[in-house]
C-alpha cells in the first residue's frame, strides 16, 4: 500500500531556532499534501495545503511566514517551523493525497513529528 | 467556516456496543470519513461514506445523512485494544483548495473490562 515516510519523529530544539520536517511519498505521486498540528488531547488542526510546484494555501490565523512549506516535488514536501518557540511545541503530521483513489480513498498520513521547543 | 462536533469522551464496556455521533456544518461537503487514532500516533482509516446510508466493514460501521449532517461510527463486540480516539473527518472543497480533509474534535473511548 501508499506509504508516507516522515522524519524526523521527534526533534528538540532551542528556543529561536529552525526546525524542518520532511515528508516523502515512497511509492506514489503525492499532488497534494496536508500539514496538521495537533496539541495534546485535541484533534488535527490543519495548517495548509501544498500542490506540487505551487504555493502553498494556509488555513486562517497560521502564519505563513512562520510556517514555511515546500512541495518541489511529487514525491516531497517539506514544513519549516522557523524561529520556533515552546508554543509552538507540537504533533506535526503530513498527508498525502494520491493521484488515484485506491490507498485510503486517496489519503496517507506521515507518522508524525513530535517537535518540542525548549 | 467549517465546523465539527464530537463528543469529547465515551466510555463503554468490552464486548459492548458503542455510537459516536458527529456533527458537521461545512461548505463544500465531498465525503466523511472516520478514522481511530493512538495517542502519538498517525491516523488510521476505518471507514468513507460519501451516499446517505450505512457503511458495514467487519466489527466497524459507519453511518450518514447529509440533509442532516450527521454522521455515526458504530463498534460492535468491543475489544480493550479499542480504546483510542476516533476523528470525523469531513472531505471538503473551499478557500481555493480542493478536498482537504478536515478533522472534528475527536472522541477518546476508554473500553473497560
Amino acid at each position: 500500500g501508499a506509504v508516507v515516510s516522515q522524519h524526523p519523529s521527534w526533534v528538540i530544539c532551542k528556543s529561536g531556532t529552525s526546525v524542518k520536517i520532511e515528508c516523502r511519498s515512497l511509492d506514489f505521486q503525492a499532488t497534494t499534501m496536508f500539514w496538521y498540528r495537533q496539541f495534546p488531547k485535541q484533534s488535527l488542526m490543519l495548517m495548509a495545503t501544498s500542490n506540487e510546484g505551487s504555493k502553498a494555501t494556509y488555513e486562517q490565523g497560521v502564519e505563513k511566514d512562520k510556517f514555511l512549506i515546500n512541495h518541489a516535488s511529487l514525491t516531497l514536501s517539506t514544513l519549516t517551523v522557523t524561529s520556533a518557540h515552546p508554543e509552538d511545541s507540537s504533533f506535526y503530521i503530513c498527508s498525502a493525497r494520491d493521484r488515484g483513489t485506491k490507498n485510503n480513498y486517496g489519503y496517507t498520513f506521515g507518522s508524525g513529528t513530535r517537535l518540542t521547543v525548549v | 467556516g467549517q465546523n465539527i462536533d464530537q463528543p469529547t469522551e465515551m466510555t463503554a464496556t468490552e464486548g459492548a456496543i458503542v455510537q459516536i455521533n458527529c456533527t458537521y456544518q461545512t461548505s463544500g461537503f465531498n465525503g466523511l470519513f472516520w478514522y481511530q487514532q493512538h495517542a502519538g500516533e498517525a491516523p488510521t482509516f476505518l471507514s468513507y461514506n460519501v451516499l446517505d446510508g450505512l457503511e458495514e466493514k467487519g466489527r466497524f460501521s459507519s453511518f450518514l445523512s447529509r440533509s442532516k449532517g450527521y454522521s455515526y461510527l458504530l463498534l460492535k463486540e468491543l475489544q480493550m485494544k479499542d480504546s483510542a480516539s476516533y476523528l470525523c473527518a469531513v472531505r471538503a472543497n473551499y478557500g481555493g483548495a480542493t478536498n482537504k480533509l478536515i478533522f472534528g474534535t475527536g472522541t477518546l473511548l476508554a473500553v473497560q473490562p
